[in-house]
């Protein structure tokens, strides 16, 4: 079974610029969350998104937001991109209870903005 | 308050011998749940091993289990055995409910690992 996949893996950036990552869930999980991770830093909660609905946001600016669509994928959205974006930003996919398993994560989005 | 805190930023252990990490975490809510997730270089973050709040016995999952200490708000992972490939960075996680209805998880700032030969 392919696991949580993200595309693209890496992406450079200019500041100002509008980026789009993407995340494609375990077949079965209907729950997508979105983490950035900076470095040395653990994952911070952006997004967590359930039957296309937002269920939860952390403590991000307007300039972040998502959407989940009928097969469950996700796109993460930033726009006018600021230095202080660059980061790892992880997808994590569950089953709707949270299953006793915690989230699944993929591989991550290195995103640099210069 | 840090809801989860790993204070323990770099250690170092000899390949087969035992390891802990510390964590300590924060909540009132009496429902959560406590995780460990490895990071390699290459980015993925790694399930390692789960502890329910209400769970009487220490988790454990092959070479790593978690010694939780309710009390003392602390869930502590042991790798037993290290081998070059438990080199990586550990981070404990805490999920706790939310009042949007969501689980929240909230992870620590991470302890880098490096086993020695």
């Amino acid at each position: 079974d392919a696991g949580v996949t993200q595309s693209p893996t890496h992406l450079i950036k200019t500041r100002g610029q509008h980026v789009t990552l993407r995340c494609s869930p375990i077949s079965g999980h209907k729950s997508v969350s979105w983490y950035q991770q900076v470095l040395g830093q653990g994952p911070q909660f952006i997004f967590q998104y359930y039957e296309k609905e937002e269920r939860g946001r952390g403590n991000f600016p307007d300039r972040f937001s998502a959407r989940q669509f009928p097969n469950y994928s996700s796109e993460l959205n930033v726009n006018a991109l600021l230095l202080g974006d660059s980061a790892l930003y992880l997808c994590a996919s569950t089953l709707p209870d949270n299953t006793l398993y915690g989230y699944t994560f993929g591989s991550g989005t290195r995103l640099t903005v210069v | 308050a840090q809801k989860i805190t790993q204070t323990q930023p770099g250690m170092f252990v000899q390949e087969k011998e035992a390891v802990t990490l510390d964590c300590t975490y924060d909540t009132s809510d009496p429902s959560y749940g406590l995780f460990w997730y490895k990071q390699p270089s290459s980015g993925e973050m790694i399930f390692l091993i789960y502890q329910g709040s209400y769970d009487q016995q220490n988790a454990t999952e092959g070479r790593y289990s978690l010694n939780f200490q309710k009390a003392r708000k602390s869930a502590n992972l042991v790798i037993s055995a290290s081998q070059l490939g438990d080199s990586a960075m550990y981070f404990c996680a805490m999920r706790e409910a939310s009042s949007g209805g969501y689980q929240k998880v909230t992870f620590g700032i991470g302890t880098k690992l490096q086993v020695i030969p």
